[in-house]
């Protein structure tokens, strides 16, 4: 089965604290993805990886940097973190080739930033 | 702006019955159309996907139907459980390795 753990269940950071979350995964997957899960408005993307050291932006990128230095791991980082950015946040991976699609989802990570 | 609209944004039925959920989408482009279903606590995970070349696909109690001109999809669930209670995504996806989720739906399925 595939594992994608994530380093804290629960944060609770100061406004202005530079946070990092972490996401590991076990299955040797080239894709690594971190959304952020808001009540109605769904899983929205914020960065992903198709490759060590190779990183694209999604579609809420400001305020966040990403760095994936092995490829079994991906982190986010909110470099000041601001209390907009209270949310849960969830790593996914995905192996590459054709026609495989699934993207597995670790437990996520509630932020609350005060 | 979101490419994919999901409705409805919540949904009760009772033990046995039939929900339904909806998405509609723009971008022609897209061509691979999952469904993920997360429960409390949990990451969402794959349900069921389908591609455009098909209008409908099942699996088990879960069945999505898809109208390409119209450019929709519906997710469901026959003979609805307490255990289906969870939320539940759909998804498109382009070029690459992108989704673009809609909103969810949180399902309550009383028993």
């Amino acid at each position: 089965d595939v594992k994608v753990t994530q380093s804290s269940r629960y944060l609770v950071k100061r406004t202005g604290e530079k946070v990092f979350l972490e996401c590991v995964q076990d299955m040797d997957h080239e894709n690594m993805f971190w959304y952020r899960q808001d009540p109605g408005l769904g899983l929205r993307l914020i960065y992903f990886s198709y490759d060590v050291k190779m990183k694209e932006k999604g579609d809420i990128p400001e305020g966040y940097s990403v760095s994936r230095e092995k490829k079994e791991r991906f982190s986010l980082i909110l470099e000041s973190a601001s209390t907009n950015q209270t949310s849960m946040y969830l790593c996914a991976s995905k192996t590459s080739g054709p026609y495989q699609e699934t993207q597995y989802f670790g437990p996520g990570t509630r932020l609350l930033v005060l | 702006q979101q490419q994919v609209k999901q409705s409805p944004q919540s949904l009760i039925v009772q033990k046995g019955g039939i929900p339904i959920i909806n998405c509609a989408y723009e971008n022609t482009a897209f061509d691979y159309f999952p469904w993920y279903q997360q429960f409390p606590g949990k990451g969402p995970a794959l349900l069921i996907a389908i591609r455009p070349d098909v209008s409908e696909k099942k699996e088990g109690r879960f069945t999505i139907s898809f109208n390409k001109s119209a450019k929709q999809f519906s997710l469901h669930i026959m003979d609805s459980q307490p255990g289906d209670s969870a939320t539940y995504f759909c998804a498109a996806k382009g070029s690459g390795s992108r989704l673009t989720f809609g909103e969810g739906t949180q399902l309550t399925v009383n028993p």
